[in-house]
């Protein structure tokens, strides 16, 4: 069975960092596309990032230079690192495999971030 | 402002049909990229609906259809079901973006 477990998440004031991740089990990380969706209190749907399979990174424009998305293959695990954090970062994070063109067939249950001071 | 456009809400009686809209451009869904939907039930995580413009994962059932045309596509739902209550989202890949796009999101009321 595919599951997708998030941690990491928290109240940060705004300039820190914080590393989400996400924990995966029933098939491979790294060889999926898997992506970090964000949705703001009462808010839609944002892409924040994704990684290829073969390794390639992207991400939104509201978040470059700032996320970094990378995966530990030995843990099968996927990860977010965010820094500089602003209050218009505060959602809740989800773990996603699939991404870009592809559709994402599972999601984790998310991990609220909230950037406040 | 999302890249794809959808209408805020829709709604319909139980039984009847209602079709959400998703609009694109020439460099997302008129590019030729794949349209995906997803329904989110209050509370939790989305879940696929509609993958590759008009097909539906295992367990989804049929009364979900899903269509694309040219820099638009459409999301169906026939038979309504008080249990269909929920917000539904379209998403595609934009080229220009280098990622993923998703529309603003419709919440669908049974009435």
């Amino acid at each position: 069975e595919v599951q997708l477990v998030e941690s990491g998440g928290g109240l940060i004031q705004p300039g820190g960092s914080l590393r989400l991740s996400c924990a995966a089990s029933g098939f491979t990380v790294s060889s999926n596309y898997m992506s970090w969706v964000r949705q703001a209190p009462g808010k839609g749907l944002e892409w924040v990032s994704v990684i290829y399979s073969g390794g390639s990174t992207y991400y939104a424009d509201s978040v470059k230079g700032r996320f970094t998305i990378s995966r530990d293959n030995s843990k099968n695990t996927l990860y977010l690192q965010m820094n500089s954090l602003r209050a218009e970062d505060t959602a809740v994070y989800y773990c996603a495999r699939g991404g870009a063109y592809i559709a994402i067939d599972y999601w984790g249950q998310g991990t609220l971030v909230t950037v406040s001071s | 402002q999302s890249v794809l456009t959808q209408p805020p809400s829709v709604s319909g009686a139980p039984g009847q049909r209602v079709t959400i809209s998703c609009t694109g451009s020439s460099s997302n869904i008129g590019a030729g990229y794949d349209v995906h939907w997803y329904q989110q039930l209050p509370g939790t995580a989305p879940k696929l609906l509609i993958y590759g413009n008009s097909n539906r994962p295992s367990g989804v059932p049929d009364r979900f259809s899903g269509s694309k045309s040219g820099t638009s596509a459409s999301l169906a739902i026939s038979g309504l079901q008080a249990e269909d209550e929920a917000d539904y989202y379209c998403q595609s890949y934009d080229s220009s973006l280098s990622g993923a796009v998703f529309g603003g999101g419709t919440q669908l009321t049974v009435l």
